[in-house]
Protein backbone atom coordinates (compact mmCIF):
# COMPACT_ATOMS: atom_id res chain seq x y z
CA UNK A 1 0.00 0.00 0.00
CA UNK A 2 1.06 3.58 0.26
CA UNK A 3 3.62 4.60 2.51
CA UNK A 4 6.16 6.64 3.70
CA UNK A 5 9.74 5.56 4.65
CA UNK A 6 13.12 6.92 5.90
CA UNK A 7 15.96 6.26 4.37
CA UNK A 8 18.13 6.42 7.65
CA UNK A 9 17.17 5.27 11.22
CA UNK A 10 20.00 7.28 13.32
CA UNK A 11 22.20 9.98 12.26
CA UNK A 12 24.64 11.29 14.84
CA UNK A 13 25.93 14.59 14.55
CA UNK A 14 28.53 17.14 16.42
CA UNK A 15 26.67 20.35 17.67
CA UNK A 16 27.28 23.16 15.54
CA UNK A 17 26.91 21.18 12.63
CA UNK A 18 24.35 21.18 10.13
CA UNK A 19 21.42 18.18 10.07
CA UNK A 20 19.84 16.92 6.82
CA UNK A 21 17.14 14.21 7.54
CA UNK A 22 15.46 12.16 4.72
CA UNK A 23 12.52 10.99 3.87
CA UNK A 24 10.62 8.85 0.60
CA UNK A 25 6.96 8.93 0.34
CA UNK A 26 5.37 6.53 -2.19
CA UNK A 27 2.11 8.57 -2.65
CA UNK A 28 2.13 10.40 -5.60
CA UNK A 29 -0.98 11.81 -5.03
CA UNK A 30 -0.23 13.67 -1.23
CA UNK A 31 -0.14 17.55 -1.33
CA UNK A 32 0.90 17.99 1.91
CA UNK A 33 3.89 16.85 4.21
CA UNK A 34 5.17 17.66 7.31
CA UNK A 35 7.86 17.04 10.03
CA UNK A 36 7.06 16.05 13.69
CA UNK A 37 9.48 15.71 15.95
CA UNK A 38 9.55 13.51 19.31
CA UNK A 39 11.23 13.41 22.20
CA UNK A 40 11.51 10.66 24.81
CA UNK A 41 7.89 10.44 26.61
CA UNK A 42 6.47 12.57 24.57
CA UNK A 43 4.03 12.58 21.82
CA UNK A 44 5.03 14.31 18.38
CA UNK A 45 5.72 18.19 18.12
CA UNK A 46 4.71 19.88 14.83
CA UNK A 47 8.05 21.37 13.25
CA UNK A 48 7.47 22.47 9.36
CA UNK A 49 4.97 21.56 6.99
CA UNK A 50 5.05 21.81 3.12
CA UNK A 51 2.50 21.80 0.26
CA UNK A 52 2.86 20.14 -2.84
CA UNK A 53 2.59 23.25 -4.90
CA UNK A 54 6.08 24.20 -3.12
CA UNK A 55 9.10 23.08 -3.00
CA UNK A 56 11.05 24.69 -0.18
CA UNK A 57 9.91 26.38 2.72
CA UNK A 58 11.73 27.47 5.93
CA UNK A 59 11.25 28.52 9.38
CA UNK A 60 13.28 29.04 12.33
CA UNK A 61 16.43 26.52 11.79
CA UNK A 62 14.47 24.50 9.62
CA UNK A 63 14.29 23.62 6.28
CA UNK A 64 11.78 21.30 4.48
CA UNK A 65 13.05 20.74 0.93
CA UNK A 66 10.70 18.76 -1.56
CA UNK A 67 11.61 17.03 -4.56
CA UNK A 68 8.30 15.76 -6.11
CA UNK A 69 10.05 14.42 -9.47
CA UNK A 70 11.55 11.40 -6.95
CA UNK A 71 9.21 11.78 -3.88
CA UNK A 72 11.37 12.88 -2.00
CA UNK A 73 11.31 14.89 1.40
CA UNK A 74 14.45 16.45 3.58
CA UNK A 75 14.58 18.30 6.64
CA UNK A 76 17.53 20.65 7.21
CA UNK A 77 18.15 21.82 10.63
CA UNK A 78 20.92 24.61 10.77
CA UNK A 79 23.31 24.50 14.23
CA UNK A 80 22.28 21.40 15.59
CA UNK A 81 21.81 21.73 19.45
CA UNK A 82 21.54 19.38 21.55
CA UNK A 83 17.84 20.03 22.49
CA UNK A 84 17.40 19.21 19.02
CA UNK A 85 18.10 15.35 19.67
CA UNK A 86 14.85 13.39 19.30
CA UNK A 87 13.36 11.35 16.72
CA UNK A 88 11.64 12.63 13.62
CA UNK A 89 9.16 11.63 11.69
CA UNK A 90 7.99 12.50 7.90
CA UNK A 91 4.26 12.44 7.18
CA UNK A 92 1.97 12.39 4.37
CA UNK A 93 -1.65 14.10 4.28
CA UNK A 94 -4.29 11.37 2.81
CA UNK A 95 -7.57 13.51 1.52
CA UNK A 96 -9.71 10.36 1.74
CA UNK A 97 -9.14 10.09 5.45
CA UNK A 98 -8.57 13.20 6.15
CA UNK A 99 -5.64 11.79 8.09
CA UNK A 100 -1.77 11.17 8.25
CA UNK A 101 0.56 8.48 7.20
CA UNK A 102 3.84 8.39 9.26
CA UNK A 103 7.13 7.51 8.44
CA UNK A 104 9.37 4.97 10.66
CA UNK A 105 11.24 8.21 11.94
CA UNK A 106 15.20 8.70 12.02
CA UNK A 107 16.46 9.33 15.38
CA UNK A 108 19.36 12.67 15.64
CA UNK A 109 21.85 12.32 18.24
CA UNK A 110 23.54 15.28 19.20
CA UNK A 111 27.66 15.15 20.04
CA UNK A 112 28.61 17.62 22.59
CA UNK B 1 -5.69 25.85 26.80
CA UNK B 2 -5.03 22.41 28.75
CA UNK B 3 -4.65 21.13 24.58
CA UNK B 4 -5.00 17.30 24.17
CA UNK B 5 -4.86 15.30 27.22
CA UNK B 6 -4.86 11.72 27.33
CA UNK B 7 -5.49 9.28 30.50
CA UNK B 8 -3.92 7.11 32.15
CA UNK B 9 -0.20 7.45 31.40
CA UNK B 10 0.57 4.13 32.30
CA UNK B 11 -1.59 0.88 32.51
CA UNK B 12 -1.25 -2.88 32.78
CA UNK B 13 -3.62 -5.75 31.30
CA UNK B 14 -4.17 -9.37 31.96
CA UNK B 15 -4.90 -10.85 28.72
CA UNK B 16 -8.46 -10.75 27.72
CA UNK B 17 -9.10 -7.80 30.22
CA UNK B 18 -10.94 -5.05 28.84
CA UNK B 19 -10.14 -0.73 29.10
CA UNK B 20 -10.92 2.71 27.78
CA UNK B 21 -8.21 4.83 27.04
CA UNK B 22 -9.66 8.47 27.43
CA UNK B 23 -9.00 11.44 25.49
CA UNK B 24 -9.96 15.19 25.24
CA UNK B 25 -8.99 18.23 23.70
CA UNK B 26 -10.09 21.65 24.82
CA UNK B 27 -9.42 23.04 20.95
CA UNK B 28 -13.00 22.50 19.88
CA UNK B 29 -11.20 20.83 17.16
CA UNK B 30 -13.64 18.52 14.66
CA UNK B 31 -11.03 15.73 13.68
CA UNK B 32 -9.87 13.65 16.23
CA UNK B 33 -7.82 10.58 16.03
CA UNK B 34 -5.65 7.16 17.70
CA UNK B 35 -2.75 6.08 16.71
CA UNK B 36 -0.53 3.53 17.84
CA UNK B 37 3.70 3.29 18.20
CA UNK B 38 5.32 0.77 18.67
CA UNK B 39 9.20 0.47 19.85
CA UNK B 40 11.48 1.94 17.27
CA UNK B 41 8.21 2.49 14.50
CA UNK B 42 6.45 5.31 13.44
CA UNK B 43 2.76 6.22 14.21
CA UNK B 44 -0.27 4.04 13.12
CA UNK B 45 -4.11 5.31 12.67
CA UNK B 46 -6.14 3.21 14.29
CA UNK B 47 -9.94 5.35 14.09
CA UNK B 48 -10.57 8.64 13.48
CA UNK B 49 -13.18 10.90 13.62
CA UNK B 50 -14.45 13.66 11.41
CA UNK B 51 -17.01 15.18 14.53
CA UNK B 52 -19.47 14.48 16.98
CA UNK B 53 -21.63 11.12 16.12
CA UNK B 54 -18.78 9.94 13.12
CA UNK B 55 -15.78 7.67 13.26
CA UNK B 56 -13.91 5.85 10.38
CA UNK B 57 -11.69 3.07 10.81
CA UNK B 58 -7.86 3.71 9.90
CA UNK B 59 -5.16 1.80 8.98
CA UNK B 60 -4.63 -1.15 12.31
CA UNK B 61 -8.56 -0.98 13.87
CA UNK B 62 -8.69 -4.39 14.83
CA UNK B 63 -8.96 -5.32 18.35
CA UNK B 64 -10.31 -1.49 19.06
CA UNK B 65 -13.52 0.20 19.39
CA UNK B 66 -14.38 4.13 19.49
CA UNK B 67 -16.87 6.77 20.02
CA UNK B 68 -17.51 9.91 19.76
CA UNK B 69 -20.34 11.47 21.79
CA UNK B 70 -18.94 15.28 22.44
CA UNK B 71 -16.39 17.14 20.45
CA UNK B 72 -14.04 17.15 23.70
CA UNK B 73 -14.07 13.42 23.92
CA UNK B 74 -12.44 10.28 22.12
CA UNK B 75 -12.36 7.20 23.73
CA UNK B 76 -10.49 4.34 22.42
CA UNK B 77 -11.99 0.97 23.81
CA UNK B 78 -10.01 -2.23 23.95
CA UNK B 79 -12.40 -5.10 24.44
CA UNK B 80 -10.69 -8.62 24.88
CA UNK B 81 -6.29 -7.48 25.57
CA UNK B 82 -3.71 -9.19 23.76
CA UNK B 83 -0.07 -9.33 23.98
CA UNK B 84 -0.12 -7.65 20.41
CA UNK B 85 -1.41 -4.25 21.54
CA UNK B 86 1.20 -3.55 23.61
CA UNK B 87 2.16 -0.72 22.25
CA UNK B 88 1.92 3.64 23.48
CA UNK B 89 -1.29 5.09 22.24
CA UNK B 90 -1.27 8.49 21.04
CA UNK B 91 -4.84 10.74 20.51
CA UNK B 92 -4.80 14.11 18.36
CA UNK B 93 -6.88 16.52 17.40
CA UNK B 94 -6.99 19.26 14.57
CA UNK B 95 -9.15 21.27 13.17
CA UNK B 96 -9.83 20.84 9.73
CA UNK B 97 -8.44 17.06 9.32
CA UNK B 98 -5.27 17.42 8.00
CA UNK B 99 -5.11 19.55 5.19
CA UNK B 100 -2.42 22.05 4.12
CA UNK B 101 -1.31 24.09 7.29
CA UNK B 102 -3.77 22.33 9.51
CA UNK B 103 -1.48 21.28 12.25
CA UNK B 104 -2.18 17.51 14.02
CA UNK B 105 -1.77 18.03 18.06
CA UNK B 106 -0.98 15.07 19.62
CA UNK B 107 -1.50 14.12 23.57
CA UNK B 108 1.21 13.13 25.71
CA UNK B 109 0.21 9.43 25.08
CA UNK B 110 -0.59 6.36 26.77
CA UNK B 111 1.91 3.62 27.72
CA UNK B 112 0.17 0.08 27.29
CA UNK B 113 1.44 -3.33 28.49
CA UNK B 114 -0.19 -6.78 27.96
CA UNK B 115 0.63 -9.62 30.04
Amino acid sequence: GESVGLHLPTLSVQEGDNSIINCAYSNSASDYFIWYKQESGKGPQFIIDIRSNMDKRQGQRVTVLLNKTVKHLSLQIAATQPGDSAVYFCAENDTGRRALTFGSGTRLQVQP
Amino acid sequence: NAGVTQTPKFRILKIGQSMTLQCTQDMNHNYMYWYRQDPGMGLKLIYYSVGAGITDKGEVPNGYNVSRSTTEDFPLRLELAAPSQTSVYFCASSYGGGLAGDEQFFGPGTRLTVL
